[in-house]
This record gives structure tokens, C-alpha cells and sequence, in this order.
């Protein structure tokens, strides 16, 4: 069955500091992997990954993708109080299954 | 367009009781799907739909029933609540092909459940 598993599920940074955040996958079928902001709401859609080794960027946010080691990885620079956060990867294509987050929390 | 929506915002039931929640979306996005969140978690798959007229079982199904008789509307039944079902629940629609959806999903506000 189709599998999503995050690292570390919390982590609390200073202001400014660099975070690197996992999610490794077992699937049967690979399409895509989606990573997803969600603060007080409904989760928000940051990238879509779908192929290995191509960085996608959004200002201070980055992420790639290794499909030969089946994970991603999401990287914040320069994190301010606003990346305070779960994070949330998704995987399949038929299940669409999330892992369990990761509960970032920066301390100005 | 008014995206995915979800009624109610907030509901409170005894245990025993049931209700359904009801979700929309305008998009005319033939995948959707039903996600129940617990303090501290992820989400967590309960129902989805690739179609009117087809749903299946998602991570955690048991408690819920869905029905798909339009693109547009996919409620999610509790038959008799129970403390357990205690949770927030959201509605996600996304764009599909051939049955499987590998792009974005668009999430309601979602709607929180407590069950005394």
C-alpha cells in the first residue's frame, strides 16, 4: 500500500536559521509529489515534483525530488516567524495519501 | 467560482447521532476526496471519488459513508457518531485523468466535528 512518512514530525528554529524537512515514499506507481503549507486552515499548495533531480524554488523555499531513493526534501532559508507551519507531503495517484507533517515552529 | 465549499463550519453531536456533511465544488474536477485531521497530525484519506457514480475506500473509512451523484457534490455521512469521529474534516477536489489525479488539490475551510 502507498506510503508517506515525514521528518522530523516537529522542529523549532531561531529566526533566520536554514531548515531541511523529509518525506520519503513507497508507492506503487509514481506521478507526482506535492508538498503543502497548512497554518490555522486548509492546507495551501506550495510545489509539484515530478521529475528527479529538478529543484523547484518559490523565493526562500525550495525542494527536490529523488525518485531512485524515493524521497524529497523541502528546504527553508532564512526562516522568519510566518514559515510557522505543519508541512505536509502528498504522494499517489488514485489514493492521494499525506504523511503526518511536520510542525515547524520559529522562534523570533 | 467559489472553489471547494463545506457546511456546517462547526458541529456538535452525541454520540449515537448522525449527520452529513456536505461538500461542493465549480471547478468540475471529477476527483474528490475526504480527509479527517486530528490535533497534531496529518491528514488522513477516509473516501474519495474518481467520478459521479464511483467512490472507494480511503485510509480510514470505517464510520463513513459517501455518495457521488453529481460532479459537483460529495457528502461524507456519519451513521452514529462516536467520540473517535471527533476531528477536522476536509473536502479536497483536484483536476484527473482517467481516474487518477497527480496534481493540485483544492481544500474546503473544512468543518469541525466534536462528538461528546
Amino acid at each position: 500500500e502507498d506510503k508517506v512518512v515525514q521528518s522530523p514530525l516537529s522542529l523549532v528554529v531561531h529566526e533566520g536559521d536554514t531548515v531541511t524537512l523529509n518525506c520519503s515514499y513507497e508507492v506503487t506507481n509514481f506521478r507526482s509529489l506535492l508538498w503543502y503549507k497548512q497554518e490555522k486552515k486548509a492546507p495551501t499548495f506550495l510545489f509539484m515534483l515530478t521529475s528527479s533531480g529538478i529543484e523547484k524554488k518559490s523565493g526562500r523555499l525550495s525542494s527536490i525530488l529523488d525518485k531512485k531513493e524515493l524521497f524529497s526534501i523541502l528546504n527553508i532559508t532564512a526562516t522568519q516567524t510566518g514559515d510557522s507551519a505543519i508541512y505536509l507531503c502528498r504522494q499517489g495517484a488514485q489514493k492521494l495519501v499525506f504523511g503526518q507533517g511536520t510542525r515547524l515552529t520559529i522562534n523570533p | 467560482n467559489a472553489g471547494v465549499t463545506q457546511t456546517p463550519k462547526f458541529q456538535v453531536l452525541k454520540t449515537g447521532q448522525s449527520m452529513t456533511l456536505q461538500c461542493a465544488q465549480d471547478m468540475n474536477h471529477e476527483y474528490m476526496s475526504w480527509y479527517r485531521q486530528d490535533p497534531g497530525m496529518g491528514l488522513r484519506l477516509i473516501h474519495y471519488s474518481v467520478g459521479a457514480g464511483i467512490t472507494d475506500q480511503g485510509e480510514v473509512p470505517n464510520g463513513y459513508n459517501v455518495s457521488r451523484s453529481t460532479t459537483e457534490d460529495f457528502p461524507l455521512r456519519l451513521l452514529s457518531a462516536a467520540p473517535s469521529q471527533t476531528s477536522v474534516y476536509f473536502c479536497a477536489s483536484s483536476y484527473s485523468r482517467a481516474g487518477r489525479s497527480s496534481y493540485e488539490q483544492y481544500f474546503g475551510p473544512g468543518t469541525r466535528l466534536t462528538v461528546t
